[in-house]
């Protein structure tokens, strides 16, 4: 069975601080997929970044990094330096080898305060 | 890049009434189609699995006879709430897989989401 946790509920920080989103997941699959998306108040799922289980290099894109640790199935999204427009609800998220369903987990609201 | 569409984007409807949502990949030919809801404040839920042709694979704890799924077409599949009750006022999202499947650089595309209100 697959599973996506997001241990982080609701978080707030002051802008300009940096902040990391846990995501821990579950999956049977040697071939997989693990996903960031950004969800901001109009609803509309925003695509953040898409790794394969065999790409455990982390990456860089702007003030947004990520960190894939296949030993501790963990997949954390980093946001340096942020900013007000960072406040939205972020979704981490999984997928099999196939080109087939994708599984949520429950998401982390983050808030950042001028 | 690659262009999802649902309509309508908001809807207001009585208590009993049926709607129909559409969902389009613009750009691209979509053989899978999926069908999200999402209550307020929490996460996506699949709610079954759209192929063209061929009858959906819904989710368990899903009405396939309350939530119709069409996929007539590759570029286009419908879900229609037949019934609609106010418990099922929700935000319902469609994304898409390219024939293809994933490139390198592709993934699953989402559409912008309809707000089902049901009076």
């Amino acid at each position: 069975a697959q599973k996506v946790t997001q241990a982080q509920t609701e978080i707030s920080v002051v802008e300009k601080e940096d902040v990391t989103l846990d995501c821990v997941y579950e999956t049977r699959d040697t071939t997989y997929y693990l996903f960031w998306y950004k969800q901001p108040p109009s609803g509309e799922l925003v695509f953040l970044i898409r790794r394969n289980s065999f790409d455990e290099q982390n990456e860089i894109s702007g003030r947004y990094s990520w960190n894939f640790q296949k030993s501790t199935s963990s997949f954390n999204f980093t946001i340096t330096a942020s900013q007000v427009v960072d406040s939205a609800v972020y979704f981490c998220a999984l997928s099999g080898p196939s080109y087939d369903k994708v599984i949520f987990g429950p998401g982390t609201s983050l808030s950042v305060i001028p | 890049g690659a262009v999802v569409s649902q309509h309508p984007s908001r809807v207001i409807c009585k208590s009993g009434t049926s709607v129909k949502i559409e969902c389009r990949s613009l750009d691209f030919q979509a053989t899978t189609m999926f069908w999200y809801r999402q209550f307020p404040k929490q996460s996506l839920m699949l709610m079954a699995t759209s192929n063209e042709g061929s009858k959906a694979t819904y989710e368990q704890g899903v009405e396939k006879d309350k939530f119709l799924i069409n996929h007539a077409s590759l570029t286009l599949s419908t879900l229609t709430v037949t019934s609609a009750h106010p418990e099922d006022s929700s935000f319902y999202i469609c994304s898409a897989n390219s024939a293809g499947g994933f490139s390198s650089t592709d993934t699953q595309y989402f559409g912008p989401g309809t707000r089902l209100t049901v009076l």
